[in-house]
Order: structure tokens, then sequence, then C-alpha cells
């Protein structure tokens, strides 16, 4: 069965530094998107990506965050000075028309 | 404000014991439900989408059921192997495709 795959699984950072979380979606799908779960806490929407382009941003994807698609199969996110509350678990997800989005296994990221 | 609230936070079953999981939302206008299992450290696992008033979906254990303000997920002689947190999301009218998650059942089955 076709995944997102994500990549690291874990990523510890220093505060202030800047990193970039890995997605492979799957690959016929249109629709990208980067949720975030802060531990104990809902799963919170960050953005959705259609077309090249961001289609819709939550309050939380503020200046320090960016999305791009590089090339044919990546999909990644851009943290660029990390804050302490930006550890949590971040999930790529991917989907094709209106089926249920497919997620990947999360990349954790703790600030310190 | 559009809102995905679960019930109960935690359930521990013994196995073969049913039991349905709650969600209610207040949306402006529902596009979709979605029922997702999540494992620790992992990310949702897609179960079913329903899209109007009426709707029911089966797999295996599993039934989802959906009306004009709430949905079950009904589990039916669940087995240890069941044991997750379920959640449930709802995607608005007029929102893009965007998914606004409840907290979420932790749900434990017991031998």
């Amino acid at each position: 069965e076709p995944e997102v795959t994500q990549t690291p699984s874990h990523q510890v950072t220093q505060m202030g530094q800047e990193v970039i979380l890995r997605c492979v979606p799957i690959s016929n799908h249109l629709y990208f998107y980067w949720y975030r779960q802060i531990l104990g806490q809902k799963v919170e929407f960050l953005v959705s990506f259609y077309n090249n382009e961001i289609s819709e941003k939550s309050e939380i994807f503020d200046d320090q965050f960016s999305v791009e698609r590089p090339d044919g199969s990546n999909f990644t996110l851009k943290i660029r000075s990390t804050k302490l509350e930006d550890s949590a678990m971040y999930f790529c997800a991917s989907q094709q028309g209106n089926y249920g989005y497919t997620f990947g296994s999360g990349t954790r990221l703790t600030v310190v | 404000e559009d809102q995905v609230t679960q019930s109960p936070e935690a359930l521990r079953l013994q196995e073969g014991e049913s039991s349905s999981l709650n969600c209610s939302y207040t949306v402006s206008g529902l596009r979709g439900l979605f029922w997702y299992r999540q494992d620790p450290g992992k990310g949702p696992e897609f179960l079913f989408t329903l899209y109007s008033a009426g709707e029911e979906k089966e797999k295996e254990r599993l039934k989802a059921t959906l009306t004009k303000k709430e949905s079950f997920l009904h589990i039916t002689a669940p087995k240890p192997e069941d044991s997750a947190t379920y959640l449930c999301a709802v995607q608005v009218s007029g929102g893009y495709n965007k998914l606004i998650f409840g907290a979420g059942t932790r749900l434990a089955v017991h031998p």
C-alpha cells in the first residue's frame, strides 16, 4: 500500500536554529499538508499546498514557517528560527480528491 | 467557531465487550467527517469518511454512523489489538480541505 514517508523520524535542535522537515507524498496525490501535534494535545492544521502554492494556512503558520515542493517528489517544511514551543510531532499528509488523507509517521521535533 | 468534541476521553474495555465512541461537531457546513486510528508515536491511520446524515460504513469490528450533529464509532467484540486513540475530524464548507480534529478517545482493550 502506498505510503507517505517522512524524514527524519526524530530531530533535536537548539533554539534559534533552522530545521527542515522532509516528506515524500504519495506519487499521484495532488494535495499536500502539514499538521502538528504537541504532546497530549489535538492534531492541528498548519498549511495546505496545491498546484505549487499555499491554498490555506492557519494562524500558527507565521513568517517563521515556509513550505516548498522543490521537485516532483519532495515536500518540505522549514522552520527558520525554532522556539521551545515548536517542539511537537509534525505530520505530513497527502490526498487525492475527496478521499481521506494519508498521513506519514511523523517527525518528532525537540527544541532545546 | 467550528468545533469537534469527542467522548469519552478514555475508555477501558474487556475483550469482547462492545461499546461506542462519540464525536459531536458544531460547524458552519459539513463537507465530510473522518475517523482515524492513531497508535502511540505514529501518524493517524485513515478508517472512514462519512458525508451525509444517515450514512454508515463498516470495516471488520468497526462501524461508523453519522447524524446531523454527531458521529458514532461502534466497536463490536473488540480485541486487544484494537487498543489505540481514535480521532474524529471534520472538513467544513469553504475551508478548502483542512481537517479540524477532536482530542480523541484513548481505547484500551484488555484480555
